[in-house]
């Protein structure tokens, strides 16, 4: 079965800097998709950013970028130019397949300091 | 645009009685519909999903039910509640694929407490 890892419990960052959450992920597949949601207090889920395997590019979206490692099963998400409103748990998250069940990790909750 | 309505907000029940939440999405058709549950300092768990009407898969066998009587309306249920059925549930679809990988679109969820 599909895992995700997320380690770090907590992590905190100064406003302005820049932050990166880790994520490790155990497959077997070849195809599949990476994805980090976002739930700030309001507990909405918000999609940050989506990865596919087969491209070789790391996503990114304004400040929010991923360093996908394949070979090492790593995804992780940088946020640069970190804002108050960026205080919020960040999950990870596996799919595979055309039915898009997600495998999410079991968050890392981020809070950054003014 | 496409919305997902989830109701109740907030519900408290005593052991022992049924649950119902409903999930609606609009601005979309033949979406696939999911029930999750978040509990506390723990990700999101899928208990179930549904690829069209009438056709549910269940994750992980427990007290709970889900059904889909139309296309985009979504129901989880239970006829009596557990003490561990506490939790956030969040209800989500997608578009089916392509593109295959289509992220998942959630509502606001429920705060269940069983008491």
């Amino acid at each position: 079965a599909q895992t995700v890892t997320q380690s770090q419990p907590e992590m905190s960052v100064q406003e302005a800097e820049t932050v990166t959450l880790s994520c490790t992920y155990d497959t077997s597949e070849s195809d599949y998709y990476l994805f980090w949601y976002k739930q700030p207090p309001s507990r909405q889920m918000i999609l940050v950013i989506r990865q596919e395997a087969y491209k070789q590019q790391n996503a990114t979206e304004n400040r929010f970028s991923v360093n996908f490692q394949k070979a090492a099963k790593s995804f992780s998400l940088k946020i640069s130019d970190s804002q108050l409103g960026d205080a919020a748990m960040y999950f990870c998250a596996y799919g595979t397949g055309a039915n898009s069940k997600l495998t999410f990790g079991k968050g890392i909750t981020l809070s950054v300091r003014p | 645009s496409q919305t997902i309505h989830q109701w109740p907000a907030t519900l408290v029940q005593p052991v022992g009685s049924p649950l119902s939440l409903e999930c609606t999405v609009e601005g979309t058709s033949n979406p696939n519909l999911y029930w999750y549950r978040q509990a506390a300092g723990r990700g999101l768990q899928l208990l179930f999903y549904s690829v069209g009407i009438g056709q549910i898969s269940s994750e992980v066998p427990q007290n709970l039910s889900a059904s889909r009587p139309q296309d985009r309306q979504f129901i989880l249920s239970s006829k009596k509640l557990l003490l561990s059925d506490s939790g956030f549930y969040l209800c989500a679809w997608s578009v089916v694929g392509p593109p295959r990988g289509s992220p998942l679109h959630f509502g606001n969820g429920t705060r269940l407490t069983v008491t």
